[in-house]
């Protein structure tokens, strides 16, 4: 248990379907992000929300669109899929040092979510 | 060519050897993380380190700076200790962190 939970483990879904990604952290980290595994490859960073604010995004295709409405809760909007965009999902948090941001504390992740686009 | 490499990418051990997983990484980093990620996804922090060397437990990690090199050693391994481990790199004043490819870790009893 590493204070970051994510719902739901598991989604498949259609290409025409709408969904969305939940995660929590209980750790009073201010910042907060989002990766996608898909198999055989790095981690890739999607999103990352520190104080609430985006700060990088990497070109991500708009079909996913992240929401942070306050430090403990990010979430993930799904829309019109394609099946590549099957992956695990996986959420984390950390707490950035302030002010001046430099370096990266621990990034605890939660379990994830397997997503699967039929 | 991905910025952070790791060696071996699949490891097979009897139970009781000593392991070794090599990072190589060469961007500037700020700091080394060691990720554990166990069968269903779940991942562990294991390390994060920005110089010399961390011990917990049976994990040893260790660093050099001038080399862009990093050691993950596992004392005593365990069919427990069966998962990927991760190295990833993270950026002074960034939160990004790079990843490698991960190395498959098997302890056979």
């Amino acid at each position: 248990e590493t204070g970051v939970t994510q719902t739901p483990r598991h989604l498949v879904m259609g290409m025409t379907n709408k969904k969305s990604l939940k995660c929590e952290q209980h750790l009073g980290h201010n910042a907060m992000y989002w990766y996608k595994q898909s198999a055989k490859k790095p981690l890739e960073l999607m999103f990352v929300y520190s104080l609430e604010e985006r700060v990088e995004n990497n070109s991500v295709p708009s079909r996913f669109s992240p929401e942070c409405p306050n430090s403990s809760h990010l979430f993930l909007h799904l829309h019109t899929l394609q099946p590549e965009d099957s992956a695990l999902y996986l959420c984390a948090s950390s707490q950035v040092v302030l002010p001046s941001g430099d370096g990266t504390d621990t990034q605890y992740f939660g379990p994830g979510t397997r997503l699967t686009v039929l | 060519k991905n910025e952070v490499e790791q060696s071996p990418q699949n490891l097979t051990a009897q139970e009781g050897e000593f392991i070794t997983i090599n990072c190589s990484y060469s961007v500037g980093i700020s700091a080394l993380h060691w990720l554990q990620q166990h069968p269903g996804g779940g991942i562990v922090s294991l390390f994060m380190l920005s110089s010399g060397k961390k011990k917990h437990g049976r994990l040893i990690a260790t660093i050099n700076i001038q080399e862009k090199h990093s050691s993950l050693h596992i004392t005593a391994s365990h069919p427990r200790d069966s998962a990927v481990y991760i190295c990833a790199a993270s950026n002074f004043g960034n939160e990004k962190l790079t990843f490698g490819t991960g190395t498959r870790l098997t302890i056979i009893p």
